[in-house]
């Protein structure tokens, strides 16, 4: 079962446009990660957001979590079309051991 | 090794028989996870193992899914009597314990093709 869902399913912006995904999920998490996806390719992990924490930044990624609401966003700035992929995000109970992700967003952004 | 390795990269199978799948994980992570992911959706949890032994199997779908780590390092995903539903990409990841909450390190997947 997948515990996040990512809205939206697809976004196609412009080269130089800031990106936002969010995620939803349903039980508590003892921290949320945010994954990237080259199509045919493996996850590569772009950043973890601890459950105390409300935002993180990593180069032009920013990530916030809202508890409360059960929700995160991925914030890419001054998007690139090498940012075209696919992202995930992942919550991490704690007590299962594993990672839980959601269906997905697609990126495209057009040069 | 640098990153994890999964071999094959692509497997073509005719339906009813037996494939085994392969995975070697980063060189001293303890922690090693099986997920699949079908076209479009997220990659769904299978089976993690912690050492040698599978700390949690509750994802396999049924009993023709099987994996195994006898050393605590090169893990092998075997799926018996396969069903073109079996087609999916089959990914294997690993970090440096189960306890450690961090991230996951991916290998590229071996995508299972069942005709």
């Amino acid at each position: 079962s997948q515990q996040g869902e990512e809205d939206p399913q697809a976004l196609s912006i412009q080269e130089g446009e800031n990106a936002t995904m969010n995620c939803s999920y349903k039980t508590s998490i003892n921290n949320l990660q945010w994954y990237r996806q080259n199509s045919g390719r493996g996850l590569v992990h772009l950043i973890l957001i601890r459950s105390n924490e409300r935002e993180k930044h990593s180069g032009r990624l920013r990530v916030t979590l809202d508890t409360s609401k059960k929700s995160s966003s991925l914030l890419i700035t001054a998007s690139r079309a090498a940012d075209t992929a696919s992202y995930f995000c992942a919550t991490d109970s704690g007590s299962a051991r594993q990672l839980t992700f959601g269906s997905g967003t697609q990126l495209t952004v057009l040069p | 090794g640098a990153g994890v390795s999964q071999t094959p990269s692509n497997k073509v199978t005719e339906k009813g028989k037996y494939v085994e799948l392969r995975c070697d994980p980063i060189s001293g992570h303890t922690a090693l996870y099986w997920y699949r992911q079908s076209l479009g959706q997220g990659p769904e949890f299978l089976i993690y193992f912690q050492g040698t032994g599978a700390a949690d199997d509750s994802g396999l779908p049924n009993d023709r899914f099987f994996a195994v780590r006898p050393e605590g390092s090169v893990s092998t995903l075997k799926i018996q009597r396969t069903e073109r539903g079996d087609s999916a990409v089959y990914l294997c990841a690993s970090r440096a314990a189960a306890a450690n909450t961090g991230e996951l390190f991916f290998g590229e997947g071996s995508r299972l093709t069942v005709l």
